[in-house]
């Protein structure tokens, strides 16, 4: 069963850092595109930035890029998204998806950040 | 960057009824689109990718068709399950945009 679990959520100061973990199992994890995908509370959906099988191939939405880093490591099944220069904006549930076929056909429960003074 | 606008961006039906939802895209997308649903709380669940094809387990009842720039979500008979918000993707090009939702609620 494909299962896919984010952390690391919590409350930060503007300006601050927090770093989201997913951890992936039930599928071989090297051979999917990855995704995050955010939504502010009682907003819609926002892409965030994905990232190859290998991670040499990485894409951000225009907002988060020199901010938000999404990483990988394969032998661990995990997912990351590093996220510093924190704003109020960023504040939404995270979640990550795995990426197959140009789709993203599972999802996590997500995991809140809240940024707030 | 793709723009998707959904319409309508709220929906109120009844058990049984109908229900179409529009999805048009600020330009040409091919038929790199894909349909989710979400409940409150939880997390999105996708319904329809490459436009039409239904994902494995997705009753039957969902449809998806269009290329290009006009794509339709349709319930061919809503079921108290299916009360939701409906999001379509395009995943044509980077940044994976979504549309604003379509909110579908009981009549």
């Amino acid at each position: 069963e494909v299962q896919l679990v984010e952390s690391g959520g919590g409350l930060v100061q503007p300006g601050g850092s927090l770093r989201l973990s997913c951890a992936a199992s039930g599928f071989t994890f090297s051979s999917y595109w990855m995704t995050w995908v955010r939504q502010a509370p009682g907003k819609g959906l926002e892409w965030v930035a994905n990232i190859k099988q290998d991670g040499r191939e990485k894409y951000y939405v225009d907002s988060v890029k020199g901010r938000f880093t999404i990483s990988r490591d394969n032998a661990e099944y995990s997912l990351y998204l590093q996220m510093n220069s924190l704003r109020a904006e960023d504040t939404a549930v995270y979640y990550c998806a795995r990426d197959s076929a140009y789709r993203s056909d599972y999802w996590g429960q997500g995991t809140l950040v809240t940024v707030s003074s | 960057d793709i723009q998707l606008t959904q319409s309508p961006s709220f929906l109120s039906a009844s058990v049984g009824d109908r229900v179409t939802i529009t999805c048009r895209a600020s330009q040409g997308i091919r038929s790199y689109l894909a349909w989710y649903h979400q409940k409150p709380g939880k997390a999105p669940k996708l319904l329809i990718y490459a436009a039409s094809t239904l994902q494995s387990g997705v009753p039957s009842r969902f449809s998806g068709s269009g290329s290009g720039t006009e794509f339709t979500l349709t319930i061919s008979s809503l079921q108290p399950e299916d009360f939701a918000t409906y999001y379509c993707q395009q995943l044509n090009s980077y940044p994976h945009t979504f549309g604003g939702g379509t909110k579908v609620e009981i009549k």
